[in-house]
């Protein structure tokens, strides 16, 4: 009964590099969530959602910040040209629905370091 | 947008001690959740209030819904080394629409328990 699966745990990418970040859902959750935690802050929604469907990515960048939920395989997160601020603690959440906080589970992050 | 306040940014206890941590909102939110993160990992939820008012318990963890349904407390009594880590009031409007599993989180409460 795995949870929330994120890889990789750290990432290393220098400026204007591509980072992709990988999340996979808990069993039977179709629905997820990507925050983004800067040091010493709380999380920041960056986008929801389905598979195949963007539902809201109100808190995403307009450039260099892409997500994909498609119909087999991981959630992935996409930051092209990475720049120094984008070091953070990028964190994937999934629900059976979109509906309830209380179904939201978060898997431990993926750590962008840009050098 | 919506913003979460919460207080205090720190504490430091002793072990044994009642620890008591609130949040304040400029906007209503009909759903509050508190969470806490250790160093590493992602947010696993304490408890969640879905009522204006309510007051719900989860062992030595107590938290309230605001009436006015713009603020929360969370209480730790007794406290034990293990309750070291962040702790983390999010507030969901769960209202319908696209916004409607986006969680907005306070900026934390750091929580460091002397033995």
């Amino acid at each position: 009964n795995a949870g929330v699966m994120q890889n990789p745990r750290h990432l290393v990418r220098r400026r204007g590099q591509e980072a992709r970040l990988r999340c996979s859902p808990m069993k039977g959750h179709s629905h997820v969530y990507w925050y983004r935690q800067l040091p010493e802050e709380g999380l920041k929604f960056m986008v929801y959602l389905q598979k195949e469907n963007i539902i809201d990515e109100s808190g995403m960048p307009k450039e260099r910040f892409s997500a994909e939920f498609p119909k087999e395989g991981p959630s992935i997160l996409r930051i092209q040209q990475v720049v120094r601020g984008d070091s953070a603690a990028y964190f994937c959440a999934s629900s059976p629905q979109g509906e309830s906080g209380y179904g939201y589970t978060f898997g431990s992050g993926t750590r962008l370091t840009v050098v | 947008g919506q913003q979460l306040n919460q207080s205090p940014q720190s504490m430091f206890i002793q072990e044994g001690e009642d620890v008591s941590m609130n949040c304040t909102s400029s906007s209503i939110f009909n759903t509050w959740l508190w969470y806490k993160q250790d160093p590493g990992e992602g947010p696993v939820l304490l408890i969640a209030l879905y009522k204006a008012g309510e007051l719900t318990s989860n062992g030595r963890l107590t938290a309230q819904f605001g009436i006015t349904r713009k603020d929360s407390f969370l209480n730790i009594s007794a406290s034990i080394p293990s309750d070291v880590g962040i702790y983390f009031c999010a507030g969901q409007l769960g209202a319908g629409g696209t916004s409607y599993g986006k969680l907005t989180f306070g900026q934390g409460t750091i929580l460091t328990v002397h033995p």
